[in-house]
């Protein structure tokens, strides 16, 4: 059981440039999640996925864009890179939200992008 | 401004005492939850405590949840150098949509 698994961990961009951050669990969550968090701060949700075929906004959406390829996975994409978007890059994923009632999530390691 | 706010923002105790951080929040909640993060790597969930609980107890953590106040606190009770780390606390809101929102954290420090 991998549990979060995201790739890569590590990447340098050069303004302007595209790229797309791969998520994937292997719990059966319907719901994922891709936060940013930036030096001594929490983080922000960018987009979630509440089930397979929906993605919603979050916190800091600019910029961003998702896509929920099937039920294990959910990508990241920046078209055009700026430096403002160098943070380091959570997914994460959870059971769905039911009844007013909502889980724990569970993270990855993270993708430490910088963007020159 | 973020739903969530600890404090303090960090917190130096030598090994074997008391460590608590608070978080403040600002409108209802659903539930409240807090997390640790070692340095670099991902949140690890440490307890939820739904609205209509005051005291959840997990081994040597203790969370409080105090709605009329909209507070919560994270007590961890004999302190060990492992439990270093950044803690924080998120809440879940219903904005057309339940949203988990993260505080900045609590920085503790554990001396050996």
């Amino acid at each position: 059981n991998a549990g979060v698994t995201q790739t890569p961990k590590f990447q340098v961009l050069k303004t302007g440039q595209s790229m797309t951050l791969q998520c994937a669990q292997d719990m059966n969550h319907n719901s994922m999640y891709w936060y940013r968090q930036d030096p001594g701060m929490g983080l922000r949700l960018i987009y979630y996925s509440a089930s397979e075929g929906t993605t919603d906004k979050g916190e800091v959406p600019n910029g961003y864009n998702v896509s929920r390829l099937n039920k294990r996975e959910f990508s990241l994409r920046l078209e055009s890179a700026a430096p403002s978007q160098t943070s380091v890059y959570f997914c994460a994923s959870s059971e769905m939200a039911t009844g007013g009632f909502t889980y724990e999530q569970y993270f990855g390691p993270g993708t430490r992008l910088t963007v020159t | 401004s973020q739903q969530g706010e600890e404090d303090p923002q960090a917190l130096s105790i030598q090994e074997g005492e008391n460590a608590t951080m608070n978080c403040s929040y600002k409108t209802s909640i659903n539930n409240l939850q807090w997390y640790r993060q070692n340095s670099g790597r991902g949140l690890v969930h440490l307890i939820l405590i739904r609205s209509n609980e005051r005291e959840k107890h997990s081994g040597r953590l203790r969370v409080t949840l105090d709605t009329s106040k909209k507070s919560s606190s994270l007590l961890i009770t004999a302190s060990r150098a492992a439990d270093t780390a950044s803690y924080f606390c998120a809440t879940v809101v219903n904005t057309g949509g339940f949203k988990t929102i993260f505080g900045a954290g609590t920085r503790l420090f554990v001396k050996a």
